[in-house]
């Protein structure tokens, strides 16, 4: 299965700053997602992201609040702009991969924890 | 969108019972998934499962897709099976996953 690492793995930001957070897998991937999990939650999918192609937003979240960048297919970031303490959260990265023959099967980063104070 | 429902949503169990945890869907999908996150917050693929059964270890996991639900059995529960297990489904033709809420899972020695 795919190894996906993420940085920072946690940090503590001011209210009106910004946090970019990287993924990096150790194979080439198509798809990759970002997720937010909101303390005591559920995963919500923010946006998908594909090689040489604009971010794919679900409904709620913006490019504009959430910018991502995905430069090769190995690694992608996920900004999150002008924060406040409502995206204090845990930030995931998936990947989607298809040749361990189980399918769509998607493997999730360690995650970012995130506080906006 | 497509509501997934997980129950029961909190669950204490006393190390070596056995367990079953539900999850329904509310249209048709063809990638339905279970993770495991441990305490730590990591999440770890169980199963890829959009039909059928399958078995790893103490865990096996059945969907009947005509029937819009999934089942994970834990047998034989250890205190390392604790954390919250979720299930999460994909339409046809798209590869997003939708998320239910999870079943929170105490293992007591």
């Amino acid at each position: 299965s795919a190894v996906i690492s993420q940085k920072p793995s946690r940090d503590i930001c001011q209210r009106g700053t910004s946090l970019t957070i990287q993924c990096q897998v150790d194979s080439q991937v198509t798809m990759m997602f970002w997720y937010r999990q909101q303390p005591g939650q559920s995963l919500t999918l923010i946006a998908t992201a594909n090689q040489g192609s604009e971010a794919t937003y679900e409904s709620g979240f913006v490019i504009d609040k959430f910018p991502i960048s995905r430069p090769n297919l190995t690694f992608s970031t996920l900004t999150v702009s002008n924060m406040s303490p409502e995206d204090s959260s845990i930030y995931l990265c998936s990947v989607e991969d298809r040749t361990s023959g189980r399918g769509d099967t998607q493997y999730f980063g360690p995650g970012t924890r995130l506080t906006v104070l | 969108g497509i509501q997934v429902e997980q129950s029961p949503p909190d669950l204490i169990l006393q190390e070596g019972a056995n367990s079953t945890l539900r999850c329904n869907f509310s249209d048709s999908v063809n990638n339905l998934q279970w993770f495991h996150q441990n305490p730590w917050g990591q999440l770890i693929n169980l199963f890829y499962i959009p039909s059928g059964t399958k078995q790893n270890g103490r865990l096996s996991a059945t969907t009947v897709a005509t029937e819009r639900y999934s089942l994970l059995y834990i047998s034989s529960s250890q205190t390392t099976d604790s954390g919250v297990y979720f299930c999460a489904v994909g339409l046809y033709g798209n590869n997003r996953l939708a998320f239910g809420k999870g079943n929170q899972v105490v293992v007591i020695p």
